[in-house]
This record gives C-alpha cells, sequence and structure tokens, in this order.
C-alpha cells in the first residue's frame, strides 16, 4: 500500500510557467520534506514542514514555495521554473524530527522544463 | 551535522556478501546512523538505523564499532536486484530529521 503518493509521476511544464507538484500521506506524520535530485545526484533538501512550522534550507532559491494545507497533504509551487529546476523532486515524512525515525519517501515527480 | 564520506561505486556477483563502509568522524554523541537504498527512478528506502554496535533485520546487517566514526552495511548474499545506490546518513537527534545526503555508493551485482 503506498503511503507516500507523489502526482504526478511526470510534469512537463514550460519555461517559466508556474508549476505544482503534489504529496499526500497515509502515515499521520507530522514532518513532510522536499528533495529535488538532479540527474546523477544525491537528494536535496530543500523544506521541510514540522506540523505548520515552516523550515527553509538556507540556499533553496526563492523561486520554490511550499503549502501544506492539512496533515496529509503538501505541495511544492515552482514560480518561474527555469531549465536548472528540471530534477526528481522527492516528498517525504517522518514520525517526528528525531534523526531515529525513518523518512519514507514517495516515488517522486520527474519535472521536466521545455 | 557529520559529513558522510563512501567509496562511490562498488561490484559484486550474485550470491556474495558485500560490505559498504562509510566514514563519519565527527558524529556526535546522540546521533543515529541510516542507511538508504535507491533504486532508479525510486525514491530512497530505509534499510537499517542503528546507534552502536550491531544491528540486524531482515535485509541487512549494521556494524558500527565502539568509537562510532564509521560503519559497515552488510548486505549477505546478493542477487540483481540489489543493484542500487546505498546512502549512509547521520541525523541530528533531537531536532528537526534534517538529512543531507552523501553522493552514495552505487552498487552493480553482476551475474
Amino acid at each position: 500500500d503506498a503511503m507516500v503518493i507523489q502526482n504526478p509521476r511526470y510534469q512537463v511544464t514550460q519555461f517559466g510557467k508556474p508549476v505544482t507538484l503534489s504529496c499526500s500521506q497515509t502515515l499521520n506524520h507530522n514532518v513532510m520534506y522536499w528533495y529535488q535530485q538532479k540527474s546523477s545526484q544525491a537528494p536535496k533538501l530543500l523544506f521541510h514542514y514540522y506540523d505548520k512550522d515552516f523550515n527553509n534550507e538556507a540556499d533553496t532559491p526563492d523561486n520554490f514555495q511550499s503549502r501544506r494545507p492539512n496533515t496529509s497533504f503538501c505541495f511544492l509551487d515552482i514560480r518561474s521554473p527555469g531549465l536548472g529546476d528540471a530534477a526528481m523532486y522527492l516528498c517525504a515524512t517522518s514520525r517526528q524530527g528525531d534523526s531515529n525515525q525513518p523518512q519514507h519517501f514517495g516515488d517522486g515527480t520527474r519535472l521536466s522544463i521545455l | 551535522l557529520a559529513k558522510t564520506t563512501q567509496p562511490i561505486s562498488m561490484d559484486s556477483y550474485e550470491g556474495q556478501e558485500v560490505n559498504i563502509t562509510c566514514s563519519h568522524n565527527n558524529i556526535a554523541t546522540n546521533d543515529y546512523i541510516t542507511w538508504y537504498q535507491q533504486f532508479p527512478s525510486q525514491g530512497p528506502r530505509f534499510i537499517i538505523q542503528g546507534y552502536k554496535t550491531k544491528v540486524t533485520n531482515e535485509v541487512a546487517s549494521l556494524f558500527i564499532p565502539a568509537d562510532r566514526k564509521s560503519s559497515t552495511l552488510s548486505l549477505p548474499r546478493v542477487s540483481l536486484s540489489d543493484t542500487a545506490v546505498y546512502y549512509c546518513l547521520v541525523g541530528v537527534y533531537g531536532g528537526y530529521n534534517k538529512l543531507i545526503f552523501g553522493a552514495g555508493t552505487r552498487l552493480a551485482v553482476h551475474p
């Protein structure tokens, strides 16, 4: 049973056209994360929510925003996608914020920019 | 945050035991060590986690020496389906679970 679901699996957008990626979870976890993973690179944390508290990484571009309307859903908004934003975007959850709480990942959304 | 260092790639054959060592020299007292596996076009999947000594589950074993400055993931009798990237991470205890992924180890299992 899928526990962290990302839709769509593949997304194509045009240069500069806003795009939203979605993530839902059935685990009722407190923390939700967004990672960016470019080809042959490791995932890179963009930001995370601990309940409703938003935590942005220092080097995350302003072009990237996130929303978490409720426990189950989290969205990644890219306001003006550039060619360099083409990547796999991974959503993850964890029950709490401690390092002994494994993260559960979705299978990602692969974003292409035309 | 403790930085981790792993071999970039490893090769093995079906049926062999594979050991992947990760160094984390500046691990903090309360940090846990966690390993994830990632297949192409999928998200990372939790394999095993430990704090000290040895941890074993149905998938792998994790060996952590007393000084905790390194850890070794052991995969018994690998199969072709174990071909993946393996990430070693050291997280911050007591704070937000901020995972900083290193480059990982790309394991190729051959027939």
